[in-house]
């Protein structure tokens, strides 16, 4: 049973380098997330896609965009890297709406100097 | 504004000894309580939903209840295996449709 699964597991950029991160679901959910955990913050949501097609933001989207790709695959995309991006980023997915249990994958440690 | 606090932050327990983790919320319009355990280096691991004060859920040692404003989690006789960081988060409705986290209570349990 996969899940969530996200790609890649590390990664280290340097500043101003662009990356995207994968994200793909085997559950049939309709809706997926996109947060970032940074410690004593806690996990904070940057993008969601409620449904394919369609993309909103969340609490933090400033210095990235995402794309539903389908109704699998969910990408994440920092086109400029600052060091202040460094996080671990984990992909959710639900059936419906926030009133739905959510489902993570492992996370993308990601790291820039 | 709606929020999610959790207590302790941290505890510590010895093989067998139980407690009660605590997560307290202000939001308008409860529409769920969710539980999530996190291991080191993983993501969340959904545990429970309590939609309705009153509601209880259980699952092995641990049982998740629900009032009006805040739930617990009861921990019974735990085990070194049971350690790990526990999350609770609410739905949110203000601006965008989302799950409200808490910074979670890091639960060492020793032998």
């Amino acid at each position: 049973n996969a899940g969530v699964t996200q790609t890649p597991k590390f990664q280290v950029l340097k500043t101003g380098q662009s990356m995207t991160l994968q994200c793909a679901q085997d559950m049939n959910h309709n809706s997926m997330y996109w947060y970032r955990q940074d410690p004593g913050m806690g996990l904070r949501l940057i993008y969601y896609s409620a449904s394919e097609g369609t993309t909103d933001k969340g609490e933090v989207p400033n210095g990235y965009n995402v794309s539903r790709l389908n109704k699998r695959e969910f990408s994440l995309r920092l086109e400029s890297a600052a060091p202040s991006q460094t996080s671990v980023y984990f992909c959710a997915s639900s059936v419906g709406d926030a009133d739905q249990p959510q489902h993570f994958g492992d996370g993308t440690r990601l790291s820039i100097l | 504004e709606d929020q999610v606090t959790q207590s302790p932050e941290a505890l510590r327990l010895q093989e067998g000894e139980s407690s009660s983790l605590n997560c307290s919320y202000t939001v308008s319009g409860l529409r769920g309580l969710f539980w999530y355990r996190q291991d080191p280096g993983k993501g969340p691991e959904f545990l429970f939903t309590l939609y309705s004060a009153g509601e209880e859920k259980e699952k092995e040692r641990l049982k998740a209840t629900l009032t009006k404003k805040e739930s617990f989690l009861h921990i019974t006789a735990p085990k070194p295996e049971d350690s790990a960081t526990y999350l609770c988060a609410v739905p949110t409705r203000r601006g965008y449709n989302k799950l409200i986290f808490g910074a979670g209570t890091r639960l060492a349990v020793h032998p």
